[in-house]
Order: C-alpha cells, then sequence, then structure tokens
C-alpha cells in the first residue's frame, strides 16, 4: 500500500538533546512538507523540499534542520536550539502541480507526538 | 502574501442538520487551490475536498460541498446530514502556483455533532 510513514509515534525528549523524526513515503511524490501543530492551533510549515537535495524553509524553521538525501525520506531534527519543542510533527508528500494547477492534495503521515522531560 | 483564515474556533451542530464552516483567503496569485482537511482525535490528516480557482462550479463530495465565492475570496465547506463521526477539527488550506508549491493551513475549526 502507498504512503507516509512516520516513526516514532511518539518520542521523548531531554532537555538539550538533538532528537530525529523520520519520514518515508513510497508515492513517488516530488514535494515533501513538515508541519509543526501546537494544541488548539493550526499547521505550520517548518521545511518543505521540491527535489533531491534542495529544501527551503519555512515560517518556523529556526531549531529544526532537514536533510533530503533521498526522494523517499525526508527526515527532521529537532535541535537543542528549539526552546519549545513540545508539539506534535505532520510530514506530508505531494506531487508538484501540473499545468501550473495547484490541484493536487497532500498527503499525510499518521504524526509523531514530541514530549520534553 | 498567502493567508488563510478561520474565524470560528469552535461550531456545534444538531445531528442530521447541516453546517457550515468558514474559510476566506488571500492570494495575489490568479491560479490557486483549496482543500479541505478533518483531523479526528487520533491526529491523522483526511483529505476532503478541493476547489480550483479556476474552476466555475463549486465543489462536491458526497455529504461535503465547497461553497466558493472567489470574488470575496471564500471557501466555506458545507457538511449536510451531519453524522457523530464528523465531530473533529477541520482544516481549510491553500496552495498557489507562485512556485513556491507549499500549503498553507488556517488555524482550524473544532465541530462538535451532537445526538
Amino acid at each position: 500500500d502507498g504512503g507516509i510513514t512516520q516513526s516514532p509515534k511518539y518520542l521523548f525528549r531531554k532537555e538539550g538533546q538533538n532528537v530525529t523524526l523520520s519520514c518515508e513515503q513510497n508515492l513517488n511524490h516530488d514535494a515533501m512538507y513538515w508541519y509543526r501543530q501546537d494544541p488548539g492551533q493550526g499547521l505550520r510549515l517548518i521545511y518543505y523540499s521540491q527535489i533531491v537535495n534542495d529544501f527551503q524553509k519555512g515560517d518556523i524553521a529556526e531549531g529544526y534542520s532537514v536533510s533530503r538525501e533521498k526522494k523517499e525520506s525526508f527526515p527532521l531534527t529537532v535541535t537543542s536550539a528549539q526552546k519549545n519543542p513540545t508539539a506534535f510533527y505532520l510530514c506530508a508528500s505531494s506531487t508538484i502541480m501540473s499545468g501550473r494547477r495547484p490541484n493536487t492534495e497532500a498527503f499525510f503521515g499518521q504524526g509523531t507526538r514530541l514530549t520534553v522531560v | 502574501a498567502q493567508k488563510i483564515t478561520q474565524t470560528q474556533p469552535g461550531m456545534f451542530v444538531q445531528e442530521k442538520e447541516a453546517v457550515t464552516l468558514d474559510c476566506t483567503y488571500d492570494t495575489s496569485d490568479p491560479s490557486y487551490g483549496l482543500f479541505w482537511y478533518k483531523q479526528p482525535s487520533s491526529g491523522e490528516m483526511i483529505f476532503l475536498i478541493y476547489q480550483g480557482s479556476y474552476d466555475q462550479q463549486n465543489a462536491t463530495e458526497g455529504r461535503y460541498s465547497l461553497n466558493f465565492q472567489k470574488a470575496r475570496k471564500s471557501a466555506n465547506l458545507v457538511i449536510s446530514a451531519s453524522q457523530l463521526g464528523d465531530s473533529a477539527m477541520y482544516f481549510c488550506a491553500m496552495r498557489d502556483a507562485s512556485g513556491t508549491y507549499k500549503y498553507i493551513f488556517g488555524t482550524g475549526t473544532r465541530l462538535k455533532v451532537l445526538a
């Protein structure tokens, strides 16, 4: 079955530690995204990538890093520089627009809930 | 700049009745897409419906329809015959053709269906 897999589902981090959230897709999508969701709030874009070895900062990239070494994989590292990392993290992927029509929806993983202890 | 606004933090609806969730947007690009997602308490994001800026007719998908008013820059989601399973967070999102290919989301509306 095609889809996006995020792991782990729950993650606990100690103060000062870096942690990496995994995101893998087998949908052959070019674009991948990381969003952060805080309770009662919408999704805020952290990083996004259109092609391998290329990615751009979103609205809240500080304290996060990503890599895109393979088309299928887009891991997110939450560094110790992120002061308030406790949140729900969602990874998504999509096709690039065809014919300048942005008509393809994003597909999401199940999310990773990160808690700082 | 792109922006999505959802002004209803929470809504209640009686089972079997219809409900409208509001969404307004802002973009300078003439080519854009509008999307609605449902997020149950499990956290997964479920795609519901899509409306393109060039589409002449309002989109419909089963019990979901999108009331698209381009001049007013609004894309309201209408859920007909509400069911208890419709209780969830609902997010409006936009993607334009400016080349950045990113999706911008609103803050969401929490819908509670009452028995």
